[in-house]
């Protein structure tokens, strides 16, 4: 158990709709990041937040939107799904700056 | 444009014997260096990292081996042990920039 919560697992939707997911960081930790795995792809950086604050941006398409609360929990917001937007999304936390990061479970997006 | 590449999807080792997973780089600002080990419906935990100023990195059975002006590194576990069977992803990264960029992953399996 890495200590990092997503939620839901698995989520299921239609193209078009919009969803949010849902990331509690270890205890501790400032530093939340959201990775995007599609199908035999390896982990595309999307966003990282440091204590309420946007730090760093990958490929995030407009589509998407994330932010950090101040009790540091961290979501993710899709919007006007696509097909291609299926895929398992993992949040990861850190207290270093060292890449060593505890990753959730991650959420698995289907959409249809 | 693949800055990370595992160029093996899959890789099979009798149980017992030496595994060697490969990764290669094109970033040249890329200076520190992760391999991460995921099994099914979990998500990627950190496993051994190397920086860039050294060209081993040993943590009991695992080994990564950095060659700098080949842009490859390389994780060697020896012996193998059916526990780790799992994919394994490499990723790199810059200091003073946390974005981790991961490779495809390389699925090891330890045949008893």
């Amino acid at each position: 158990d890495s200590g990092v919560t997503q939620t839901p697992k698995h989520l299921i939707t239609a193209t078009g709709q919009r969803v949010t997911l849902r990331c509690s960081p270890r205890s501790g930790d400032l530093s939340v990041y959201w990775y995007q795995q599609s199908l035999d792809q390896g982990l595309q950086f999307l966003i990282q937040y440091y204590n309420g604050e946007e730090r760093a941006k990958g490929n995030i398409l407009e589509r998407f939107s994330a932010q950090q609360f101040p009790d540091l929990h961290s979501e993710l917001n899709l919007s006007s799904l696509e097909l291609g937007d299926s895929a398992l999304y993992f949040c990861a936390s850190s207290v270093a700056s060292n890449g060593e990061l505890f990753f959730g479970e991650g959420s698995r997006l289907t959409v249809l | 444009d693949q800055q990370v590449k595992q160029n093996s999807p899959s890789l099979s080792v009798q149980e017992g014997r030496i595994s060697i997973l490969n990764c290669d780089y094109t970033n040249s600002m890329f200076d520190y260096f992760l391999w991460y080990k995921k099994y099914p419906a979990e998500g990627p935990t950190f496993l051994i990292s190397i920086s860039s100023i050294k060209d081993k990195n040993e943590d009991g059975r695992f080994t990564v081996f950095l060659n700098k002006s080949a842009k490859h590194l390389s994780l060697h576990i020896v012996p193998s042990q059916p526990g780790d069977s799992a994919v394994y992803f490499c990723a790199a990264m810059s200091f003073g920039n946390e974005k981790l960029t991961f490779g495809t992953g390389t699925r090891l399996t330890i045949i008893p």
